[in-house]
């Protein structure tokens, strides 16, 4: 079976921009979240969509959204960039919704750059 | 909100050498996941415990989780230098959505 996919994997932007990044999960899997990676902060909670909804979303601020398509692929969008986004943003999929019914497998991230 | 610690912060050991990484919670423990990630990559699945005293193994890694302490230990025998890496240890809450809180990761340099 083909592993998590992001695209794209480098990203450059500037300051005031908007971005949108994809992430396709493991063919059955419909449980889709988000994470970012920062050096200061570390591995972060954005959020998670099932079934098209989305079920949780982490602190932070409305500038970060996302959507979960009917085939299970999702987006997460940032508009009006900052520096501080920066980042690693990692996807990552499972079968079903909670936690230690089964593994999220995650995808190889996706680097923002903002200059 | 859980707050995951993991020590140590970083690891240097020779190679064929033992050695064993913590992950404390703040709060119970329901189940414990632990990952490697290499440098700006993505995580690799090593182990999830879902149970307390649970204690599972794959090739030389062996990972434990003690429900009354709130930890949970990762064991690596006789470390490789394909062991190197950033292992982090992630925790959700039962009965909700896969939101994880990772700890700061611990990460491990192998020399010859």
């Amino acid at each position: 079976k083909a592993g998590v996919t992001q695209t794209p994997r480098y990203l450059i932007k500037t300051r005031g921009q908007q971005v949108t990044l994809s992430c396709s999960p493991i063919s059955g899997h419909r449980s889709v979240s988000w994470y970012q990676q920062t050096p200061g902060q570390g591995l972060q909670f954005l959020f998670e969509y099932f079934s098209e909804t989305q079920r949780n979303k982490g602190n932070f601020p409305g500038r970060f959204s996302g959507r979960q398509f009917s085939n299970s692929r999702s987006e997460m969008n940032v508009s009006t960039l900052e520096l501080g986004d920066s980042a690693l943003y990692l996807c990552a999929s499972s079968l079903h919704l909670g936690p230690y019914t089964d593994t999220q497998y995650f995808g190889p991230g996706t680097r923002l750059t903002v200059l | 909100s859980q707050e995951l610690e993991q020590s140590p912060q970083s690891l240097i050991v020779q190679e064929g050498k033992n050695l064993t990484i913590n992950c404390t919670s703040s709060k119970t423990l329901y189940g414990l996941y632990w990952y490697k990630q290499k440098y700006g990559e993505g995580l690799i699945f090593l182990m999830m415990l879902q149970k307390g005293g649970e204690e599972k193994s794959h090739e030389k890694i062996t990972a434990k989780l003690d429900e009354k302490k709130q930890q949970s230990s990762l064991h690596i025998t006789a470390s490789q230098p394909s062991h190197a890496g950033i292992y982090l240890c992630g925790a959700g809450n039962t009965g909700t959505a896969s939101k994880l809180t990772f700890g700061t990761g611990t990460r491990l340099q192998v020399t010859l």
